[in-house]
């Protein structure tokens, strides 16, 4: 059964240094997103990427966040100047279109800030 | 934005008795409502949604009902096993982009 990807299964970084976490969507999924969990709360909302373009952000992905997707099957989040609160698990989701709601999480990648 | 409330936030049952997990939501144009169930060390795993345009969605042993008048829907799972035992997340969605989660509750069945 095809399944989404997140790599590093666990980050550890230093305050102020840019991470890159990385995830491989489900092959024929054309919508992208990212999703936080601080430790102890909700499941949160970080981006939506669809077609090249972010089509919708929440106010947690400011200018410090960035999304990309270098090529064909990787898709990414780039935290430029880590903070410690940014340290949470990173939830990678794909679905297969607008009409196709269907979520589908990645395994999570664990960043801790230090 | 929408606000997804979740209670309990933990369940523990017997083997065999039925579990019920209830969520709200504020906002009314909110129209797709997933259910995610999450083992340790893993992501959210979809296991059933349902559209606003449903009453209640059923499969095998979980079903889904949902109140729209009210605002409120809930997850039903009988005759519980032990590999039920995880956190179950339920969610909301106006664009069907953005998924609002609730806080989670935590299922244990008791053997």
């Amino acid at each position: 059964e095809p399944e989404v990807t997140q790599t590093p299964s666990h980050q550890v970084t230093q305050m102020g240094q840019e991470v890159i976490l990385r995830c491989v969507p489900i092959s024929n999924h054309l919508y992208f997103y990212w999703y936080r969990q601080i430790l102890g709360q909700k499941v949160e909302f970080l981006v939506s990427f669809y077609n090249n373009e972010i089509s919708e952000k929440s106010e947690i992905f400011d200018d410090q966040f960035s999304v990309e997707r270098p090529d064909g099957s990787n898709f990414t989040l780039k935290i430029r100047s880590t903070k410690l609160e940014d340290s949470a698990m990173y939830f990678c989701a794909s679905s297969e279109d607008r009409g196709r709601a269907e979520q589908y999480f990645g395994p999570g990648t664990r960043l801790t800030v230090t | 934005g929408e606000n997804v409330e979740q209670h309990p936030s933990t369940l523990s049952v017997q083997e065999g008795d039925s579990a019920v997990i209830k969520c709200t939501y504020s906002d009314s144009a909110s129209n797709y409502f997933p259910w995610y169930k999450q083992e340790l060390g893993k992501g959210p795993q979809l296991i059933i949604d349902i559209r606003s345009n449903v009453g209640e969605k059923k499969d095998q042993r979980i079903a889904v009902t949902l109140n729209k008048t009210a605002k409120h829907f809930s997850l039903h799972i009988t005759e519980t096993q032990p590999e039920d035992s995880a956190v179950y997340f339920c969610a909301a969605s106006i664009n069907d982009y953005k998924l609002s989660f609730g806080a989670g509750t935590t299922v244990t069945v008791r053997a």
